[in-house]
């Protein structure tokens, strides 16, 4: 079964400063997806980023980008330009790209908060 | 706004009592996902429908059970309640159920258990 391991139980950042949350997970599949989600104070889950793990370029959205190291089975994930909408829970979740197993396994989440 | 509609947004009920959850999909996606997220077990998969069958099983209690409607709604019926089942329960969907389909989540039904 595929794990995965949120070191971080709370972080914080300056308002317009960068910040890394990490991710390590453990799997024994060599194809899978890796995403990373957002739960602000509504609880509304929010896909913030997905990297595939057959790519070797790391994924970016604006300010957010992946650094995935597949060897090491790590998968952060970078915020630039911090801003107070970015507090939040975020959580790394893990996906096979099995047939048959689509469900979607999350770590503890890291809760980042953003200082003005 | 995924696009996922999930009703109602709080439930509150007793112990022994049974409830049910309704999830509407974004229009075209086949595929919903149940997870509850809980102070001690974190964020579950409880079960996949894909199309009107059942997919996947997570950890769903015997307690639990989901269908899936032709319209493509679907259901989580949760019985005898426990204290314990106290959690924010979300419904995701997806256009299929393989590939890189990513799952969009519901603004979820929190239910409290007295």
């Amino acid at each position: 079964a595929q794990t995965v391991t949120q070191s971080q139980p709370e972080m914080s950042v300056q308002e317009a400063e960068t910040v890394t949350l990490s991710c390590t997970y453990d799997t024994s599949e060599s194809d899978y997806y890796l995403f990373w989600y957002k739960q602000p104070p509504s609880r509304q889950m929010i896909l913030v980023i997905r990297q595939e793990a057959y790519k070797q370029q790391n994924a970016t959205e604006n300010r957010f980008s992946v650094n995935f190291q597949k060897a090491a089975k790590s998968f952060s994930l970078k915020i630039s330009d911090s801003q107070l909408g970015d507090a939040a829970m975020y959580f790394c979740a893990y996906r096979s790209a099995n047939f048959g197993n689509e469900k979607l396994t999350f770590g503890t989440g890291t809760r980042l908060t953003i200082i003005p | 706004d995924s696009g996922v509609t999930q009703t109602p947004k709080h439930l509150i009920t007793a112990t022994g009592q049974r409830v049910t959850l309704r999830c509407s999909p974004r229009s075209g996606d086949l595929s919903v996902y149940w997870y509850q997220q809980s102070l001690d077990q974190g964020l579950q998969f409880l079960i996949q429908y894909y199309n009107g069958e059942e997919r996947a099983k997570g950890n769903i209690l015997e307690r639990f059970s989901a269908q899936q409607f032709p319209d493509l709604h679907s259901e989580l019926n949760l019985s005898s309640l426990e204290l314990g089942d106290s959690a924010l329960y979300f419904c995701a969907s997806s256009v299929g159920a393989s590939g890189t389909n990513e799952q969009y989540f519901g603004p979820g039904t929190r239910l409290t258990v007295t």
